[in-house]
């Protein structure tokens, strides 16, 4: 199953609200996490089971979705958020695939 | 929280073996319901699954890499390990290890990663 994520760049200022984009070639249910990723650093967990938020992740951060189509909105930009997004599934347990990324930055 | 390191060369020849090692802290390698596996990301393909192993010594690969890797537990140590073979510079790339609870979406926990370069 491959996932496609859009746009590949998203340029806004803080304060904006982002929405990020994650499509998977077939349906995953609901088998979906979100990571955030600053240059140097391993990949933060932000959202896991679709609409989940992971433990300490503010509540700015939310998806949505299920079956093909996913969305991680960001509510109000703040700057800490200018990262890089991905999107992952695991529909066939315990193989794991990203989506290529969302870059987010600033505008 | 149990946290995660990797170690091992940095750097690798074509054609060699890479390997790798990562060590778990903060809980036990053996707990029922984890898994430990390798993750890598590169420019030119991304975030990469490699493996997955339980401690029974069960293992799962990528399809894309099986002929090539071995993912191994000592629980003695509580560390578990990667090796790839026949290394090319399609290879280069972060390597992290990883935990997961048996099915869960997510990676729960991450290590830093360690930059591996493969070149003479």
């Amino acid at each position: 199953i491959v996932l496609t994520q859009s746009p590949a760049t998203l340029s806004l200022s803080p304060g904006e609200r982002a929405t990020l984009s994650c499509r998977a070639s077939h349906s995953v249910s609901t088998y979906l996490a979100w990571y955030q990723q600053k240059p140097g650093q391993a990949p933060r967990l932000l959202i896991y089971d679709a609409s989940s938020r992971a433990t300490g992740i503010p509540a700015r951060f939310s998806g949505s979705g299920s079956g093909t189509d996913f969305t991680l909105t960001i509510s109000s930009l703040e700057p800490e958020d200018f990262a890089v997004y991905y999107c992952q599934q695991r529909s066939n347990w315990p193989s794991i695939a990203f989506g290529q990324g969302t870059r987010l930055e600033i505008k | 929280q149990e946290q995660l390191q990797e170690s091992g060369p940095g750097l690798v020849k074509p054609s060699e073996t890479l390997s790798l090692t990562c060590t778990v802290s903060g809980g036990s390698i053996s707990r029922s319901s984890y898994y430990w596996g390798w993750i890598r990301q590169s420019p030119g393909k991304g975030l990469e699954w490699i493996g997955t192993i339980y401690s029974s010594g069960t293992t799962y690969y990528n399809p894309s890499l099986r002929s090539r890797v071995t993912v191994s537990v000592d629980m003695s140590k509580n560390q578990f390990s990667l090796r790839l073979s026949s290394v090319t510079a399609a290879d280069t790339a972060v390597y992290y290890c990883v935990s997961s609870v048996f099915r869960e979406v997510q990676v729960d926990f991450w290590g830093r990663g360690t930059l591996v370069t493969v070149s003479s």
